[in-house]
């Protein structure tokens, strides 16, 4: 079974900084999805990016990047130039490519962000 | 994107009876469609797979007496909560992937927050 852990109960960063927040996982898969959401305190969850475990590139999506170390099975998400309307739960997600697995997810327990003004 | 839509986004029950919580895909077919449990400032945890024509899968632990799931139509699946009792308050939340689609992206409603008195 694969597990998803982010050590990163909490985080802080200031306005207009840079975080990143942690996330491994464990799989003996090969070919797999990552993914991180956020969750704001309307609890639903919004896509920020996703990344192919067969893409060595990291996936970019404006102010979000990640940095995915397959080998490390590490998974990390970095925010530039934070904004007050990023402070959410954060949570880092795997993904089967097994199509027996079609779309199920297996979670991280989440990372809460406070962005201090 | 896709459209998940869930109903209702907040139900309160008396202790002892049931309540059915409706998750839709409104613009795309799912053929699989999966129930998630979320307690305050928790990660999400699978409850079941719900099987378009056929009988869900439950996660372990997951009692399947007390959680019915219905996928009677590619574009809904029912979860209800039987003789619901105080410790099965909590947010409830679907997703689906698209029938047919990548297994790139699973969309999700916007949950169902539960209260049982």
């Amino acid at each position: 079974a694969q597990t998803v852990t982010q050590s990163q109960p909490e985080m802080s960063v200031q306005e207009a900084e840079t975080v990143t927040l942690s996330c491994t996982y464990d799989t003996s898969e090969s070919d797999y999805y990552l993914f991180w959401y956020k969750q704001p305190p309307s609890r639903q969850m919004i896509l920020v990016i996703r990344q192919e475990a067969y893409k060595q590139q990291n996936a970019t999506e404006n102010r979000f990047s990640v940095n995915f170390q397959k080998a490390a099975k590490s998974f990390s998400l970095k925010i530039s130039d934070s904004q007050l309307g990023d402070a959410a739960m954060y949570f880092c997600a795997y993904r089967s490519a097994l199509n027996t697995n079609a779309g199920k997810s297996t979670f991280g327990d989440g990372t809460t962000l406070t962005v201090k003004p | 994107g896709a459209v998940v839509s869930q109903h209702p986004s907040r139900v309160i029950c008396k202790s002892g009876t049931s309540v059915k919580i409706e998750c839709r895909s409104l613009d795309f077919q799912a053929t699989t469609m999966f129930w998630y449990r979320q307690f305050p400032k928790q990660s999400l945890m699978l409850m079941a797979t719900s099987n378009e024509g056929s009988k869900a899968t439950y996660e372990q632990g997951v009692e399947k007496d007390k959680f019915l799931i219905n996928h009677a139509s590619l574009t809904l699946s029912t979860l209800t909560v039987t003789s619901a009792h105080p410790e099965d308050s909590s947010f409830y939340i679907c997703s689906a992937s698209r029938t047919g689609g990548s297994n790139t992206e699973a969309f999700f409603g916007q949950g169902t927050r539960l209260t049982v008195v």
